[in-house]
């Protein structure tokens, strides 16, 4: 079983849509969750990160993470065109090693 | 532009060959870290470095190894390659051995 799953789509939407994207995990000692976005061929980009529980918002993303379920959520409002990409989600431990672990990508287009 | 520089962009080179891929993190930040991303396996954790020292192991092959300088730069040394090396390597850099890490464009091996 990985640490981090997360499904890999392709999710495809209209433009406008309100997109959700999911993670789920099995180490309970996660504390920092992230979301980057990867376009094809180039690094990936940080979005938004969160310590422990709790909602974070910025623009038309927020991020949601639920500590007691293992479930970490990235909504995207109004989505746009330009938001097509790959979205992966990471996490990381508060003491020790602090590699991140990745989902695996989930695929996302925005059809205008 | 993140801050991190990988070169080279591209490197295609033949079985049982050595390869340097070279990373230049962000000014300020101590740790790097690299990933390799394949399109079965997503992104994969080799190895972290902090402020000179390894830091955390991940699936690093015993082909593959790494170090940082002073000057903070890393590289990522990989031998004896093989096909199933052909990848996309990406470094990452962060303040400490902490949460916000941002990517390199990363490097595009084939190993023909």
């Amino acid at each position: 079983q990985k640490e981090v799953e997360q499904d890999p789509g392709p999710l495809s939407v209209p433009e406008g849509a309100i997109v959700s994207l999911n993670c789920t995990y099995s180490n309970s000692a996660f504390q920092y969750f992230m979301w980057y976005r990867q376009y094809s061929r180039k690094g990936p980009e940080l979005l938004m990160y969160t310590y422990s529980s709790g909602n974070k918002e910025d623009g038309r993303f927020t991020a949601q993470v639920d500590k007691s379920s293992k479930y970490i959520s990235l909504f995207i409002r109004d989505s746009q065109p330009s938001d097509s990409a790959t979205y992966l989600c990471a996490m990381t431990l508060i003491q020790g090693a602090q590699k991140l672990v990745f989902g695996q990508g989930t695929r996302l287009t925005i059809n205008p | 532009d993140s801050g991190v520089t990988q070169t080279p962009k591209h490197l295609i080179t033949a079985t049982g060959q050595r390869v340097t891929l070279r990373c230049s993190p962000r000014s300020g930040d101590l740790s790097v870290y690299w990933y390799q991303q394949s399109l079965d396996q997503g992104l994969q954790f080799l190895i972290q470095y902090y402020n000179g020292e390894e830091r955390a192991k991940g699936n690093i092959l015993e082909r593959f190894s790494a170090q940082q300088f002073p000057d903070l730069h890393s590289e990522l040394n990989l031998s004896s390659l093989e096909l199933g090396d052909s990848a996309l390597y990406f470094c990452a850099s962060a303040r400490g051995g902490t949460t916000e890490a941002f990517f390199g464009q990363g490097t595009r091996l084939t190993v023909v």
